[in-house]
């Protein structure tokens, strides 16, 4: 059964810093990973998507790799604002077209 | 183009009672799956509508049911709420062709309180 873990669960950074958030899953045998904001109580907004023939992507101060045969990816925030804070969902989706997701990562950026 | 739409936004129900959750997909889109959030954790996939047709589920018990719609909007109904069901439950929608895999688009989710 798929497993996805991240960490850390929490992370508290001053403005203006550069922070990387960590996500694992124990079967590589994935279609694609997606990365996912979420403001409290709210729904969930996909920052990036990377297929499984991939390496990396980018969209504006956010990059995500991708390591399939080693079961990680990781989202790089560059230059961070308070508005990035939220919580971060990485979610990779099987050959059954569903995503797992973890638990996510709470960020804080302090002003 | 209209993104994922879900009604309602928040409901209250009393232990024992039906609840019926709906969503609207995204325009072109075939494929809807319904994913449960409690709070402090990851979305946990209920199940999923292809076509109309179910075409997988997660570890849901059988008091948690679905259909999707010629127009390819979506309902899910739980029966005898338990109190453990009160969470986040949020459909997205996809283009889904049975093989390739696509993005799934999140609509904002149904608050579901059970009391």
């Amino acid at each position: 059964k798929q497993e996805v873990t991240q960490i850390p669960a929490a992370l508290s950074v001053p403005e203006g810093e550069n922070l990387v958030l960590n996500c694992s899953f124990t079967d590589s045998a994935i279609y694609n990973l997606q990365w996912f904001r979420q403001d409290p109580g709210k729904g969930l907004t996909s920052l990036l998507l990377i297929q499984s023939s991939q390496r990396e992507q980018t969209s504006g101060r956010l990059n995500a790799s991708l390591d399939k045969s080693s079961g990680r990816s990781t989202l790089y925030i560059a230059a961070s604002q308070p508005g990035d804070s939220a919580t971060y969902l990485c979610a990779v989706m099987t050959g059954a077209n569903n995503l797992f997701f973890g638990t996510g990562t709470r960020l804080t950026v302090i002003p | 183009e209209t993104g994922v739409t879900q009604s309602p936004t928040h409901l209250i129900k009393t232990r024992g009672q039906q609840v019926t959750l709906r969503c609207s997909s995204q325009s072109g889109h075939n494929t809807v799956s319904w994913y449960q959030q409690a709070l402090g954790q990851g979305p946990q996939f209920i199940f999923q509508y292809y076509r109309e047709e179910e075409n997988g589920r997660g570890n849901f018990p059988p008091r948690f049911s679905g259909l999707q719609f010629p127009n390819y909007s979506s309902e899910l109904n739980v029966n005898a709420l338990e109190l453990d069901d009160s969470a986040l439950y949020l459909c997205a929608s996809s283009p889904w062709n049975g093989q390739a895999s696509y993005e799934q688009y999140f609509g904002p989710g149904t608050r579901l309180t059970v009391t």
